[in-house]
Protein backbone atom coordinates (compact mmCIF):
# COMPACT_ATOMS: atom_id res chain seq x y z
CA UNK A 1 0.00 0.00 0.00
CA UNK A 2 0.83 3.80 -0.32
CA UNK A 3 0.20 4.43 3.47
CA UNK A 4 3.19 6.12 5.17
CA UNK A 5 4.99 4.76 7.72
CA UNK A 6 6.66 6.41 10.56
CA UNK A 7 9.90 5.27 11.98
CA UNK A 8 10.34 4.34 15.06
CA UNK A 9 6.97 3.61 16.92
CA UNK A 10 7.79 4.93 20.38
CA UNK A 11 10.40 7.25 21.33
CA UNK A 12 11.33 8.79 24.82
CA UNK A 13 13.71 11.18 25.68
CA UNK A 14 14.63 14.20 28.04
CA UNK A 15 13.15 17.98 27.94
CA UNK A 16 15.95 19.60 25.92
CA UNK A 17 17.03 16.71 23.70
CA UNK A 18 16.32 16.61 19.64
CA UNK A 19 13.69 14.78 18.89
CA UNK A 20 13.78 13.33 14.87
CA UNK A 21 11.25 11.04 13.19
CA UNK A 22 10.93 9.38 10.24
CA UNK A 23 8.58 8.89 7.63
CA UNK A 24 8.93 6.75 4.61
CA UNK A 25 6.55 6.06 1.37
CA UNK A 26 6.50 3.97 -1.50
CA UNK A 27 5.46 5.70 -4.58
CA UNK A 28 5.35 9.25 -5.57
CA UNK A 29 3.48 11.68 -3.80
CA UNK A 30 2.49 15.16 -4.73
CA UNK A 31 2.93 16.17 -0.78
CA UNK A 32 3.90 14.91 2.82
CA UNK A 33 1.93 16.42 5.53
CA UNK A 34 3.22 16.05 9.57
CA UNK A 35 0.32 15.95 12.18
CA UNK A 36 0.15 15.88 15.69
CA UNK A 37 -2.49 14.02 17.95
CA UNK A 38 -2.31 15.18 22.00
CA UNK A 39 -3.98 11.41 23.55
CA UNK A 40 -7.35 10.91 22.26
CA UNK A 41 -7.88 14.34 20.98
CA UNK A 42 -7.85 15.84 16.90
CA UNK A 43 -5.20 16.03 14.84
CA UNK A 44 -3.29 18.94 14.36
CA UNK A 45 -1.80 20.39 11.39
CA UNK A 46 2.22 20.85 11.51
CA UNK A 47 3.69 21.38 8.19
CA UNK A 48 2.56 20.57 4.53
CA UNK A 49 6.13 20.15 2.55
CA UNK A 50 5.82 19.79 -1.34
CA UNK A 51 7.19 17.37 -3.80
CA UNK A 52 9.47 20.21 -4.96
CA UNK A 53 10.46 21.17 -1.73
CA UNK A 54 13.45 19.85 0.34
CA UNK A 55 13.26 21.65 4.00
CA UNK A 56 10.84 23.50 5.84
CA UNK A 57 11.27 25.12 9.07
CA UNK A 58 8.46 26.16 11.57
CA UNK A 59 9.72 27.26 15.20
CA UNK A 60 11.13 24.40 16.67
CA UNK A 61 10.22 22.33 13.88
CA UNK A 62 12.22 20.78 10.57
CA UNK A 63 10.96 18.64 8.01
CA UNK A 64 13.11 17.07 5.39
CA UNK A 65 12.19 15.60 2.21
CA UNK A 66 14.35 13.23 0.30
CA UNK A 67 12.03 11.56 -2.76
CA UNK A 68 15.35 9.76 -4.06
CA UNK A 69 14.96 7.69 -1.25
CA UNK A 70 10.67 8.53 -0.55
CA UNK A 71 11.18 9.72 3.12
CA UNK A 72 10.55 12.48 5.09
CA UNK A 73 11.59 13.17 8.38
CA UNK A 74 10.65 15.59 11.75
CA UNK A 75 12.77 17.24 13.87
CA UNK A 76 11.81 19.33 17.32
CA UNK A 77 14.61 20.81 18.64
CA UNK A 78 14.92 21.67 22.69
CA UNK A 79 11.89 19.36 22.68
CA UNK A 80 9.20 20.60 25.93
CA UNK A 81 7.33 18.11 28.22
CA UNK A 82 3.82 19.62 26.28
CA UNK A 83 5.43 18.28 23.04
CA UNK A 84 4.70 14.77 24.41
CA UNK A 85 1.83 13.38 21.48
CA UNK A 86 1.86 11.33 18.69
CA UNK A 87 3.12 12.31 14.69
CA UNK A 88 1.50 11.27 11.93
CA UNK A 89 2.53 11.75 8.13
CA UNK A 90 0.20 11.79 5.58
CA UNK A 91 1.02 11.56 2.09
CA UNK A 92 -0.53 13.34 -0.86
CA UNK A 93 -0.41 11.26 -3.87
CA UNK A 94 -2.49 10.59 -6.89
CA UNK A 95 -4.25 6.60 -7.75
CA UNK A 96 -6.69 6.28 -9.97
CA UNK A 97 -7.34 9.51 -11.02
CA UNK A 98 -7.78 10.79 -7.78
CA UNK A 99 -6.26 12.36 -5.35
CA UNK A 100 -5.41 10.35 -2.04
CA UNK A 101 -4.15 11.28 1.53
CA UNK A 102 -3.28 8.42 3.63
CA UNK A 103 -1.84 8.68 6.74
CA UNK A 104 0.91 6.74 8.70
CA UNK A 105 0.34 5.13 12.49
CA UNK A 106 2.65 7.02 13.61
CA UNK A 107 5.45 8.05 16.17
CA UNK A 108 4.45 8.07 19.99
CA UNK A 109 7.13 10.64 21.56
CA UNK A 110 7.02 11.15 25.18
CA UNK A 111 9.33 13.84 26.98
CA UNK A 112 10.37 14.01 30.23
CA UNK A 113 10.66 16.61 31.95
CA UNK B 1 -13.15 31.98 13.68
CA UNK B 2 -14.31 29.45 15.86
CA UNK B 3 -12.71 25.60 14.92
CA UNK B 4 -14.29 22.31 13.87
CA UNK B 5 -16.93 21.07 16.33
CA UNK B 6 -18.37 17.56 16.80
CA UNK B 7 -20.98 16.36 18.54
CA UNK B 8 -21.51 14.27 20.37
CA UNK B 9 -18.43 14.05 22.18
CA UNK B 10 -19.20 10.20 23.52
CA UNK B 11 -21.39 7.81 22.73
CA UNK B 12 -22.07 4.18 23.89
CA UNK B 13 -24.62 1.69 21.73
CA UNK B 14 -25.13 -1.34 21.34
CA UNK B 15 -24.55 -3.72 17.99
CA UNK B 16 -27.80 -3.48 15.68
CA UNK B 17 -28.27 0.17 16.38
CA UNK B 18 -27.80 3.42 14.03
CA UNK B 19 -25.76 6.12 15.10
CA UNK B 20 -25.66 9.91 13.41
CA UNK B 21 -22.52 12.22 14.18
CA UNK B 22 -22.32 15.75 12.91
CA UNK B 23 -19.68 17.76 12.59
CA UNK B 24 -19.96 21.68 12.10
CA UNK B 25 -16.67 23.10 9.68
CA UNK B 26 -14.79 26.17 10.42
CA UNK B 27 -16.79 28.97 8.59
CA UNK B 28 -15.89 29.65 4.95
CA UNK B 29 -14.43 25.50 5.10
CA UNK B 30 -16.68 23.94 1.92
CA UNK B 31 -14.28 20.53 2.13
CA UNK B 32 -15.25 18.14 4.91
CA UNK B 33 -13.50 14.84 5.38
CA UNK B 34 -14.40 11.76 8.24
CA UNK B 35 -11.80 9.28 9.48
CA UNK B 36 -12.15 6.26 12.06
CA UNK B 37 -9.50 5.73 13.91
CA UNK B 38 -8.70 2.56 16.23
CA UNK B 39 -5.59 1.20 17.81
CA UNK B 40 -5.57 -1.45 15.37
CA UNK B 41 -5.99 0.41 11.81
CA UNK B 42 -4.77 4.05 13.03
CA UNK B 43 -6.29 6.89 11.16
CA UNK B 44 -8.87 5.56 8.29
CA UNK B 45 -10.53 7.79 5.38
CA UNK B 46 -14.19 7.42 5.33
CA UNK B 47 -15.01 9.78 3.03
CA UNK B 48 -14.65 13.88 1.87
CA UNK B 49 -17.55 15.98 0.83
CA UNK B 50 -17.62 19.57 -0.94
CA UNK B 51 -20.32 21.57 -1.70
CA UNK B 52 -23.04 19.34 -0.50
CA UNK B 53 -21.56 15.71 -3.09
CA UNK B 54 -19.37 13.21 -1.73
CA UNK B 55 -15.82 14.08 -3.41
CA UNK B 56 -13.87 10.91 -2.77
CA UNK B 57 -14.81 7.98 -0.45
CA UNK B 58 -12.29 5.42 1.60
CA UNK B 59 -12.96 1.38 1.84
CA UNK B 60 -15.33 1.44 4.06
CA UNK B 61 -18.90 -0.78 3.78
CA UNK B 62 -21.86 0.89 2.78
CA UNK B 63 -22.90 0.84 6.49
CA UNK B 64 -21.39 4.26 6.68
CA UNK B 65 -22.57 7.20 5.03
CA UNK B 66 -22.50 10.82 5.14
CA UNK B 67 -23.99 14.19 3.33
CA UNK B 68 -23.40 17.86 3.58
CA UNK B 69 -25.65 20.52 3.75
CA UNK B 70 -25.73 24.00 2.51
CA UNK B 71 -24.41 25.16 4.76
CA UNK B 72 -21.22 23.26 5.25
CA UNK B 73 -22.41 21.25 8.34
CA UNK B 74 -22.09 17.17 7.97
CA UNK B 75 -23.40 14.51 9.34
CA UNK B 76 -22.10 10.91 9.18
CA UNK B 77 -24.17 7.83 9.71
CA UNK B 78 -23.27 4.18 10.76
CA UNK B 79 -26.10 1.60 10.60
CA UNK B 80 -26.08 -1.75 11.97
CA UNK B 81 -23.21 -1.06 14.23
CA UNK B 82 -20.49 -3.77 14.91
CA UNK B 83 -18.14 -4.05 17.89
CA UNK B 84 -15.55 -3.06 15.68
CA UNK B 85 -17.02 -0.06 14.59
CA UNK B 86 -16.04 1.38 18.32
CA UNK B 87 -13.02 4.03 17.48
CA UNK B 88 -12.70 7.59 17.59
CA UNK B 89 -14.14 9.60 14.59
CA UNK B 90 -12.15 12.72 13.64
CA UNK B 91 -13.99 15.16 11.20
CA UNK B 92 -11.85 18.00 9.38
CA UNK B 93 -12.58 20.77 7.50
CA UNK B 94 -10.21 22.37 4.85
CA UNK B 95 -10.84 25.59 2.65
CA UNK B 96 -11.16 23.16 -0.97
CA UNK B 97 -9.08 20.40 -0.91
CA UNK B 98 -7.86 17.94 2.10
CA UNK B 99 -5.04 17.05 0.10
CA UNK B 100 -3.33 20.00 -1.22
CA UNK B 101 -3.63 22.19 1.99
CA UNK B 102 -4.21 22.22 6.08
CA UNK B 103 -7.04 20.25 7.30
CA UNK B 104 -8.35 21.34 10.42
CA UNK B 105 -9.77 18.57 13.05
CA UNK B 106 -12.44 18.77 15.24
CA UNK B 107 -12.14 16.78 18.96
CA UNK B 108 -13.82 13.68 17.78
CA UNK B 109 -16.49 11.52 18.80
CA UNK B 110 -15.70 8.87 20.86
CA UNK B 111 -17.63 6.03 20.17
CA UNK B 112 -18.08 2.55 22.29
CA UNK B 113 -20.34 -0.35 20.58
CA UNK B 114 -21.59 -3.04 23.11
Amino acid sequence: SQQGEEDPQALSIQEGENATMNCSYKTSINNLQWYRQNSGRGLVHLILIRSNEREKHSGRLRVTLDTSKKSSSLLITASRAADTASYFCATNFLQGGSEKLVFGKGTKLTVNP
Amino acid sequence: KAGVTQTPRYLIKTRGQQVTLSCSPISGHRSVSWYQQTPGQGLQFLFEYFSETQRNKGNFPGRFSGRQFSNSRSEMNVSTLELGDSALYLCASSFWDRSQETQYFGPGTRLLVL
